[in-house]
């Protein structure tokens, strides 16, 4: 089955800095790949996403790329804020697109 | 606020025991997925409904299990509780059926077996 791997399991920046989280599947049928952000206490909010037929998108100071070829895609954060420090998860369609498989999550931490 | 609730909050049970977790997804959607989150580990797909229909498994064991009713709110049953079982368990919900929309979470129930 679908298998996601999240790098790095921890990051720590400093306020204003980029971070990048780096996510490889293994399911080449895989079409949809989103981002979450989960805050202490809460549940996973969906941020960003995006589709085997594009090749980057972005929303504000967040932006997703995925190459297909060699099965990955990043996350990046420019100009970050404390407010953003969070577990980040990265996910992918699995076989059928009946259901999501998630990376095993990245806390980051943003220093003011 | 996601739109999708979960009852209870935080349950503190024992082992041998049974408890049931219920979720009601946002107002339209159709789908429910359940999802257990232990401590350090990403969120594990237990199962999926749609409609009132199982639609999908996940890493389920064998002692839990699941339904959507009528009313489309969900309940997942854990009998025969172990130590392992203490997670966080977290329902969401999404308009459709296949996974590449937009999944809502609950803010999960807590699950801590003694």
């Amino acid at each position: 089955g679908e298998n996601v791997e999240q790098h790095p399991s921890t990051l720590s920046v400093q306020e204003g800095d980029s971070a990048v989280i780096k996510c490889t599947y293994s399911d080449s049928a895989s079409n949809y790949f989103p981002w979450y952000k989960q805050e202490l206490g809460k549940g996973p909010q969906l941020i960003i996403d995006i589709r085997s037929n594009v090749g980057e998108k972005k929303d504000q100071r967040i932006a997703v790329t995925l190459n297909k070829t060699a099965k990955h895609f990043s996350l990046h954060i420019t100009e970050t804020q404390p407010e953003d420090s969070a577990v980040y998860f990265c996910a992918a369609t699995g076989t059928g697109f009946q259901k999501l498989v998630f990376g095993t999550g990245t806390r980051l931490l943003v220093s003011p | 606020d996601s739109g999708v609730t979960q009852t209870p909050k935080h349950l503190i049970t024992a082992t041998g025991q049974r408890v049931t977790l219920r979720c009601s997804p946002r107002s339209g959607d159709l789908s429910v997925y359940w999802y257990q989150q232990s401590l350090d580990q990403g969120l594990q797909f237990l199962i999926q409904y749609y409609n009132g229909e199982e639609r999908a498994k996940g890493n389920i064991l064998e002692r839990f299990s699941a339904q959507q009713f009528p009313d489309l709110h969900s309940e997942l049953n854990l009998s025969s509780l172990e130590l392992g079982d203490s997670a966080l368990y977290f329902c969401a919900s999404t308009v459709g059926d296949p996974s590449y929309n937009e999944q809502f979470f609950g803010p999960g129930t807590r699950l801590t077996v003694l």
